[in-house]
């Protein structure tokens, strides 16, 4: 059965620093694409940023281009997100969620985790 | 970045089938993947492809492609199937982002 259970969200002030964590399992992890999406209060889903199986190929969102970092560790079948410079913006249920295939671009995600809470207030 | 609109909300009687679109310039070039979101759950994959349903999705959920408009279609809605909707697929205008959709809220009567 395939788990992802992401970890690492909380209040946090503007303008500080955050790093999420999912730890995978039930799959190949470094067979599979990882994506990060969130979702604001209320709204809808927003794909953040995904990263190829072997780290080769990476894309973000524009709204966190520059700030945010997806890395993965295929050694400890994890998948990071780090946040700098957080806006009252950025608050969300952060998803990780696994890919069908080895690259991101097509978006092609098949599993989700349960999220993690990212609040960001002074 | 490329959009795919949703319409907000959509209502359907007990039984009867119900279409959920999805338009988009870059569904003229990929297929979308449709997701379900119950109130304080993930969302899970319900259609991808031209028309796949991973393990355990029911048959009454199917989809298409045309043009630039993919669709979900219920066909005999059930009470559970009450949710949010979202579609996604690749950005095709150059940014190669992945996008999703808005939503769309189905009711069940």
């Amino acid at each position: 059965e395939v788990q992802l259970v992401e970890s690492g969200g909380g209040l946090v002030q503007p303008g500080r620093s955050l790093r999420l964590s999912c730890a995978a399992s039930g799959f190949t992890f470094d067979d599979y694409a990882m994506h990060w999406v969130r979702q604001a209060p209320g709204k809808g889903l927003e794909w953040v940023s995904g990263i190829s199986w072997n780290s080769g190929s990476i894309g973000y969102a524009d709204s966190v281009k520059g700030r945010f970092t997806i890395s993965r560790d295929n050694a400890k079948n994890s998948l990071y997100l780090q946040m700098n410079s957080l806006r009252a913006e950025d608050t969300a249920l952060y998803y990780c969620a696994k890919d069908r295939l080895r690259n991101w671009n097509y978006g092609f995600i098949d599993y989700w985790g349960q999220g993690t809470l990212v609040t960001v207030s002074s | 970045s490329s959009e795919l609109t949703q319409d907000p909300a959509v209502s359907v009687a007990l039984g009867q089938t119900v279409r959920i679109t999805c338009q988009g310039d870059s569904l003229r070039s990929y297929y979308a993947s449709w997701y379900q979101q119950k109130p304080g759950q993930a969302p899970v994959l319900v259609i991808y492809g031209k028309n796949n349903r991973p393990s355990g999705i029911p048959d009454r959920f199917s989809g298409s492609s045309s043009g630039n408009t993919a669709s979900l279609t219920i066909t005999g809605a059930q009470a559970e199937d009450e949710a949010d909707y979202y579609c996604n697929s690749r950005d095709s205008s150059g940014n190669q982002d992945v996008v999703f959709g808005g939503g769309t809220k189905l009711t069940v009567l």
